[in-house]
């Protein structure tokens, strides 16, 4: 069964404080792995997008990298509108249409 | 373009009753894929629509169902509603062509409140 764990489950960090998040996954065969953010009661919102590994995506202070097992979501000198939720997901080669499997998503806060 | 577009954005029902929902995607896409969102399950999915028809369908009672439309716009109904089922629905559609066909672009969700 495809699977996702993401850690940790909130992480604080001071503006400027570099940091990584965790996404651990399973799938029989890996079609795409997606990175979001949502802000709260809104939806989320798409960051990017890794098909195989070894595969890196930067956008401003955001850099994903995928491995075989997992991926990262690195964080450099983060600010505080960088506070959300992100959240990962996978989509499995035997899944014909949509099916994003996610996983519980990582809180983070950024203070000043 | 506009993004996807979802409404209404909050209801209110009671217990037992039937809601309807609508989604209408970004100008071009034809996939839609409706979730829902709780504190305690995260996002689950419910089911994906591509020209018409349902391709995928998630975990849920036969209460849960849904239909696209031509213009590749999408409702979903729930039947005989359940405290449970107050959540974030969440709609989300994507190209199925080109460089980033797999990629799901959200909309901003409905609330659904069932007292």
């Amino acid at each position: 069964e495809d699977q996702v764990t993401q850690s940790p489950e909130a992480l604080r960090l001071q503006e400027g404080e570099s940091s990584s998040l965790n996404c651990s996954y399973t799938v029989s065969g890996l079609r795409g792995l997606f990175w979001y953010r949502q802000d709260p009661g809104k939806g989320p919102e798409f960051l990017f997008t890794l098909y195989s590994a070894g595969e890196e995506k930067e956008k401003e202070r955001l850099k994903a990298t995928l491995t075989k097992k997992e991926s990262f979501l690195h964080i450099t000198a983060p600010k505080p509108e960088d506070s959300a939720t992100y959240l990962c997901a996978v989509q499995g080669i035997y899944n014909q249409g949509g099916k994003l499997i996610f996983g519980q998503g990582t809180e983070l806060s950024v203070k000043p | 373009k506009a993004g996807v577009t979802q409404t209404p954005r909050y209801l209110i029902k009671t217990r037992g009753q039937q809601v309807t929902l609508s989604c209408s995607p970004i100008s071009g896409h034809r996939s839609v894929s409706w979730y829902q969102q709780t504190p305690g399950q995260g996002l689950q999915f419910l089911f994906e629509y591509f020209s018409e028809t349902q391709r995928n369908k998630g975990n849920f009672p036969g209460r849960f169902s849904g239909r696209q439309f031509s213009n590749s716009r999408s409702e979903m109904n729930v039947s005989t509603l359940e405290l449970g089922d107050s959540a974030l629905y969440l709609c989300a559609s994507s190209p199925i062509e080109g460089p980033t066909q797999e990629t799901q672009y959200f909309g901003p969700g409905t609330r659904l409140l069932v007292l």
